[in-house]
This record gives C-alpha cells, sequence and structure tokens, in this order.
C-alpha cells in the first residue's frame, strides 16, 4: 500500500494563478480531506469528503474547490491563488464516520507558495 | 464549535528528562474522541493515539503515556526519559461526534537537546 499520495511536493505560483493539488489513496477509505497548516495555528480544515460524489466546507473553505468523483482521488483547486494562500497542504483519508473515531492518514504534504 | 488550545508552544528540555505537554479541549458533544500526532523535521504526520470520550482510562506505551481527565477536559501526553529523537512538533486534536470535522490544536515545539 502507498497509502495517502500527494502531488506535487512543492509548488510556486504567481498571483492569480490557477492549479490543482492532487491526493489519491489505495486504503479504500470512504471519509477524505484537506488541511492547511500555517505557523502557530496548527491543521485547519478545508474541505471534505464522506465518499464518492459528496464533498462539504471545513473551516476555511474559501478560495478552494474540490470534488471527489471516485473513492481514491480527491483534488484540492485553488481558481485563482494569493499570497494569503501561502502554506503547507495535507491529505488525509480514514475509515468512514461510523463510530466517529477512526484516526486519520496523512500525506506528506504539498509546499504551495504564492507570489 | 469545538476547539483545542495547546498552551505550550515551544519546551526545550535536556535529554533524560520527563516533559509533559499539555492539551485542552472545548465541545458541545458528550461523544467526541481525542488524537495526539507528531511532526517531526521531516514534516510527516505520525498518528500516535487515539482515546474516546467514554473512556477515561490512562494509557502507557513505552516512554509515552497519557492522562484523560474529563472533568478538566484535559488530555495530556507525558514523554518520560525524553531522547532527542523525541524532538518534533506534537499536535492534540479532537474529533465530533459525527466525525466529519477533526480540530487540531496550535502544536507544541519539543527541542530535546543531548
Amino acid at each position: 500500500n502507498a497509502g495517502v499520495t500527494q502531488t506535487p511536493k512543492f509548488q510556486v505560483l504567481k498571483t492569480g494563478q490557477s492549479m490543482t493539488l492532487q491526493c489519491a489513496q489505495d486504503m479504500n477509505h470512504e471519509y477524505m480531506s484537506w488541511y492547511r497548516q500555517d505557523p502557530g495555528m496548527g491543521l485547519r480544515l478545508i474541505h471534505y469528503s464522506v465518499g464518492a460524489g459528496i464533498t462539504d466546507q471545513g473551516e476555511v473553505p474559501n478560495g478552494y474547490n474540490v470534488s471527489r468523483s471516485t473513492t481514491e482521488d480527491f483534488p484540492l483547486r485553488l481558481l485563482s491563488a494569493a499570497p494569503s494562500q501561502t502554506s503547507v497542504y495535507f491529505c488525509a483519508s480514514s475509515l468512514g464516520l461510523q463510530g466517529g473515531g477512526y484516526e486519520q492518514y496523512f500525506g506528506p504534504g504539498t509546499r504551495l507558495t504564492v507570489t | 464549535a469545538q476547539k483545542v488550545t495547546q498552551a505550550q508552544t515551544e519546551i526545550s528540555v535536556v535529554e533524560k528528562e520527563d516533559v509533559t505537554l499539555d492539551c485542552v479541549y472545548e465541545t458541545r458533544d458528550t461523544t467526541y474522541y481525542l488524537f495526539w500526532y507528531k511532526q517531526p523535521p521531516s514534516g510527516e504526520l505520525v498518528f500516535l493515539i487515539r482515546r474516546n470520550s467514554f473512556d477515561e482510562q490512562n494509557e502507557i506505551s513505552g516512554r509515552y503515556s497519557w492522562n484523560f481527565q474529563k472533568s478538566t477536559s484535559s488530555f495530556n501526553f507525558t514523554i518520560t526519559a525524553s531522547q532527542v529523537v523525541d524532538s518534533a512538533v506534537y499536535f492534540c486534536a479532537l474529533r465530533n461526534n459525527a466525525g466529519n470535522m477533526l480540530t487540531f490544536g496550535g502544536g507544541t515545539r519539543l527541542m530535546v537537546k543531548p
């Protein structure tokens, strides 16, 4: 098992550019999520999905779009990058919501800089 | 809304000292789940432990131990006889009863000096 994979590892964008961060998991997990990590603020939930075709907003969704067409993939799209989106982005997955308490498995992260 | 507070932003200890990382949480759920994750300098997030709100038994795993006290909404983490390899950022997190929201604290950076 590769677990949770993310591409790219590093990315530099200019303000206004768009891009997609890729995330895939091979554990057949129903739940997938995206977080951003900023210094001193821990990780904050951007969007999440409880299964193919189902997505919802987290704590900081503005400026980001997601879709989930398959169980395995959960891409994160930045429509018009802004310097405030400079951050490290983590994708995570876990078993479904039933029981609520499954631990999440995290990808290695994508370091994004917007100039 | 739920909240997790890690008041210690940075702790520095000398190897072999014991160290406790504090975590205080707020939630309206009566059932919830608490986690600790470790983020070493390499950047990945490593799961350490999960605790259900209805299980207040403390847990020990080698040099690691966790003290869950529902009465004070705390879930503290102690490393006994710290080692340089313990140097990392440690995050406490709270998952709600519905399971769809995981809220992290701001993290505690632990530096263990030889």
